[in-house]
């Protein structure tokens, strides 16, 4: 099982320009999410999907979207770049939480930066 | 705003001491886990504990959870150099299934 992989590894952006995030798995775990990770301020959780068809969001969502078509794939799409979102980017997959999320599996994150 | 919060933000022992981080956290949970993160990499997990445990053993780990005062510590015993890294708390958000991570603890050993 490759488990949770992200693409790219890094990218960087000019203000204004929109891209999507790739986080595929193939453990067949329902629960995805994303956070973005900044210096000082741990991770913070941008949307999440407790399945195919099923997204919501976190605690930073603005400016980000996400679906979930498929159970493997949970792609994150930057509409218009700023450079408030220069951060590195974790996708993670778990379980469906029966009473509470079990252990996530984490990506191994994008870099990204924006001019 | 977040949900756990690591205390000390930074910790640095020699090798063969025992590391403590603690967690706290706000609302009502189900679980509490902690998580390391080595510099560059994703997040590992390391140990689960559920909100009716007291204390759950990992191999050198011992993580303790008290719910009355919202508030987890984790224990590395006898540390080693390979234990740097930084230490996270994740705590799910009831009643959603939102599992939100604290802003970690830096560990540094030196050998």
């Amino acid at each position: 099982n490759a488990g949770v992989t992200q693409t790219p590894k890094f990218q960087v952006l000019k203000t204004g320009q929109s891209m999507t995030l790739q986080c595929a798995q193939d453990m067949n775990h329902e629960y995805m999410s994303w956070y973005r990770q900044d210096p000082g301020m741990g991770l913070r959780l941008i949307h999440y999907s407790v399945g195919a068809g099923i997204t919501d969001q976190g605690e930073v969502p603005n400016g980000y979207n996400v679906s979930r078509s498929t159970t493997e794939d949970f792609p994150l799409r930057l509409l218009s770049a700023a450079p408030s979102q220069t951060s590195v980017y974790f996708c993670a997959s778990s379980p469906l939480p029966g009473t509470g999320p079990k252990e996530q599996f984490f990506g191994p994150g994008t870099r990204l930066t924006v001019l | 705003s977040q949900q756990g919060e690591e205390d000390p933000q930074a910790l640095s022992i020699q090798e063969g001491e025992n590391a403590t981080m603690n967690c706290s956290y706000k609302t009502s949970i189900n679980n509490l886990q902690w998580y390391r993160q080595n510099s560059g990499r994703g997040l590992v997990h390391l140990i689960l504990i559920r909100s009716n445990e007291r204390e759950k053993h990992s191999g050198r780990l011992r993580v303790t959870l008290d719910t009355s005062k919202k508030s987890s510590s984790l224990l590395i015993t006898a540390s080693r150099a390979a234990d740097t890294a930084s230490y996270f708390c994740a705590t799910d958000d009831s009643p959603t299934d939102k599992l939100i991570f604290g802003t970690g603890t830096r560990l540094q050993v030196f050998p």
